[in-house]
């Protein structure tokens, strides 16, 4: 079946202006993540979905930054009034975490470059 | 101080070297351990995922975890070039509700 999407694939936009990035997780997936990985490092943590449960904002960096998820279906990142130090590969991840491994499966990133 | 620390390389070994990569962490709390292998402009994929301490081995893949010593390895046998990628090790919690990512060692095999 198809895998996580994640849209747009790449995304310049100007300091100052808000971005949307949106993430189109494993159908029957309860679980979603987004990180942030700038070049060259690892994998940074926002925030996590699981179900119905109130989100897990504990990484997101600042108040510019939000997110959205509808049920269990897609998601959504927006960041405001971006700054050159958002410039980074915003990867999203599902799960089903009833599957006792609680793998997660990736999406191909949105490369974000904020001029 | 990082809850993950992973040396980010790069690391270089000829084709058939066995590859040794390695991360520490602080935090007592984590559970899960996990290594992703992550190509270039590749989201990441799950290699191995191991429970407490102890090893598991996976065709040419063996994790081992220390929980004693705070310590976690991968062990590449017969490495191939299309080993070639970034490995990141992650852990989190019982509760799965956040993982923490090393930073990545980036190993190239030379044919």
């Amino acid at each position: 079946g198809a895998g996580v999407s994640q849209s747009p694939s790449n995304k310049v936009t100007e300091k100052g202006k808000d971005v949307e990035l949106r993430c189109d997780p494993i159908s029957g997936h309860t679980a979603l993540y987004w990180y942030r990985q700038r070049l060259g490092q690892g994998l940074e943590f926002l925030i996590y979905f699981q179900g119905n449960s109130a989100p897990d904002k504990s990484g997101l960096p600042s108040d510019r930054f939000s997110a959205e998820r509808t049920g269990e279906s897609v998601s959504t990142l927006t960041i405001q009034r971006t700054q050159q130090e958002d410039s980074a590969v915003y990867l999203c991840a599902s799960s089903l975490v009833a599957s006792g491994t609680n793998e997660q499966f990736f999406g191909p990133g949105t490369r974000l470059t904020v001029l | 101080q990082k809850e993950v620390e992973q040396d980010p390389g790069p690391l270089s070994v000829p084709e058939g070297a066995i590859v040794s990569l390695n991360c520490t962490y602080s935090n007592s709390a984590f559970q899960y351990f996990m290594w992703y292998r992550q190509y270039s402009r590749k989201g990441p994929e799950l290699l191995m995922y191991t429970y407490s301490s102890g090893n598991k081995e996976d065709g040419r893949f063996t994790a081992q975890v220390d929980k004693s010593s705070k310590y976690i390895s991968l062990f590449i046998r017969d490495s191939q070039p299309s080993d070639s990628a970034t490995y990141l090790c992650a852990m989190s919690p019982y509760n799965f509700n956040k993982f923490y990512f090393g930073s990545g060692t980036k190993l190239n095999v030379k044919p």
